[in-house]
């Protein structure tokens, strides 16, 4: 079984399109998630909950809203997508510190 | 602000010999410093980890040394092989999770 598994693995859409990606951990964490990895492969974290409740909100555009309805799920979702949203999510799960687990990706388009 | 910089961006070495990256970070507060390995096209994977009351942690042919006074961490491969190849990031988490701040990377080449 996928410890960490996110839908969908690629996402190619228009700008101004909403579009959602979800995650789920099956390992019992209690802290999942997503990270933004760009062109030039710099990863930098968007956001982090515990047991359902936000810890981690970086200076991210409020377009991205992440959504945690249980603590094994953390979705994200993003409104009136832009050409720079345009890069590799990844979301992560850990038993306390930092990530330990990540999921396969998902590659965002926007065209 | 809070940053980690990661030396050295690219790095080539021959199979068999070590490779070393370095991190500085730059507040006092951080207290876990985990690397991950990223192979191309693939996920990161957590790799080796320390936390700020220890001073060096080894794992087979994997080491990390952490000096506090200097605010520097680095990551020690040994015995380098083929399958290092892959992009290294270094972390710095702030207490209690509540700042998670990645280097730039490393792009490791293992030369036959």
């Amino acid at each position: 079984d996928t410890a960490v598994s996110q839908t969908p693995k690629y996402l190619v859409t228009q700008m101004g399109n909403d579009k959602s990606i979800k995650c789920e951990q099956n390992l019992g964490h209690d802290t999942m998630y997503w990270y933004k990895q760009d062109s030039k492969k710099f990863l930098k974290i968007m956001f982090s909950y515990n047991n359902k409740e936000l810890i981690i909100n970086e200076t991210v555009p409020n377009r991205f809203s992440p959504k945690s309805p249980d603590k094994a799920h953390l979705n994200l979702h993003i409104n009136s997508l832009e050409l720079g949203d345009s890069a590799v999510y990844f979301c992560a799960s850990s038993q306390g510190r930092g990530p330990g687990n990540f999921g396969a990706g998902t590659r965002l388009s926007v065209l | 602000g809070e940053n980690v910089e990661q030396h050295p961006s690219t790095l080539s070495v021959q199979e068999g010999d070590s490779a070393v990256i370095k991190c500085t970070y730059s507040d006092s507060a951080s207290n876990y410093f985990p690397w991950y390995k990223q192979e191309l096209g693939k996920r990161p994977q957590l790799i080796i980890d320390i936390r700020s009351n220890v001073g060096e942690k080894k794992d087979q042919r994997i080491a990390v040394t952490l000096n506090k006074t200097a605010k520097h961490f680095s990551l020690h491969i040994t015995e380098t092989q083929p399958e290092d190849s892959a992009v290294y990031f270094c972390a710095a988490i702030y207490s209690s999770a509540s700042k998670i701040i990645f280097g730039s990377g490393t792009r490791l080449s293992i030369r036959p």
